[in-house]
């Protein structure tokens, strides 16, 4: 069936560093890419996302590319601030015979350190 | 604000009570999800619905059900509450077809003792 692995975490940085966060599916067809954001005592709400390949998702300096050929959709980001601690979710929507179940990433803790 | 409501925000439950958890939304999504986090981290799917009427199981749904009677409510019942349920629980809806992005409610804390 259709999965999601992403890297473990935690993972600690020292604000203003590059940031990226591993993500690879597997799935059948072409499924749609999702990146999401929870911060503590949060729900979790849409970081970006991408429905096609070759597709960048990109928002508040996040930005991701859904790439077919090696099946992953790392987050990436320039200069991460200590605002961006939270904990990130990759996430995939699949096609019409997973009945378009959204399948989750365990989740990859980030802390930024001032 | 169009979204989801999610009710009671926390609470304290005894083991062999039985509980709901409401969860409303506004925005006319076919698709409705109940997921449970342990630990912070790793959603796992209880119950879901992909229209009004219809309910499916996930991946953990023993102990709990569901009901969809019309768009906007999806309730969870715990029938007889156990100690391995404390959780945080997440309602969630999306449009339902497969590009559509989930909205997630604000969670409810639940703590079985």
């Amino acid at each position: 069936g259709d999965s999601v692995t992403q890297m473990e975490g935690p993972v600690t940085l020292s604000e203003e560093a590059f940031l990226t966060i591993n993500c690879t599916y597997t799935a059948t067809g072409y499924p749609s890419l999702f990146w999401y954001v929870q911060y503590p005592g949060e729900g979790l709400q849409l970081l970006l996302k991408a429905t096609k390949a070759d597709d960048k998702g990109s928002n508040k300096g996040f930005e991701a590319t859904y790439r077919k050929e090696t099946t992953s959709f790392h987050l990436e980001k320039g200069s991460v601030q200590v605002s961006d601690s939270a904990v990130y979710f990759c996430a995939l929507s699949g096609q019409r015979d997973s009945n378009y179940q959204l399948i989750w990433g365990a989740g990859t803790k980030l802390i930024i350190k001032p | 604000i169009a979204g989801i409501t999610q009710a009671p925000t926390s609470q304290i439950l005894a083991a062999g009570r039985r509980m709901t958890l409401r969860c409303t939304q506004d925005m006319r999504h076919n698709a409705m999800y109940w997921y449970r986090q342990d630990l912070g981290l790793g959603l796992r799917l209880i119950h879901y619905s992909n229209t009004a009427g219809t309910t499916g199981k996930g991946e953990v749904p023993d102990g709990y059900s569901v009901s969809r009677a019309n768009t906007d409510d999806f309730p969870l019942t715990l029938a007889s509450a156990v100690p391995s349920q404390t959780s945080v629980y997440f309602c969630a809806s999306r449009q339902g077809v497969s590009n559509t992005e989930a909205f997630f409610g604000q969670g409810t804390r639940l703590t079985v003792v």
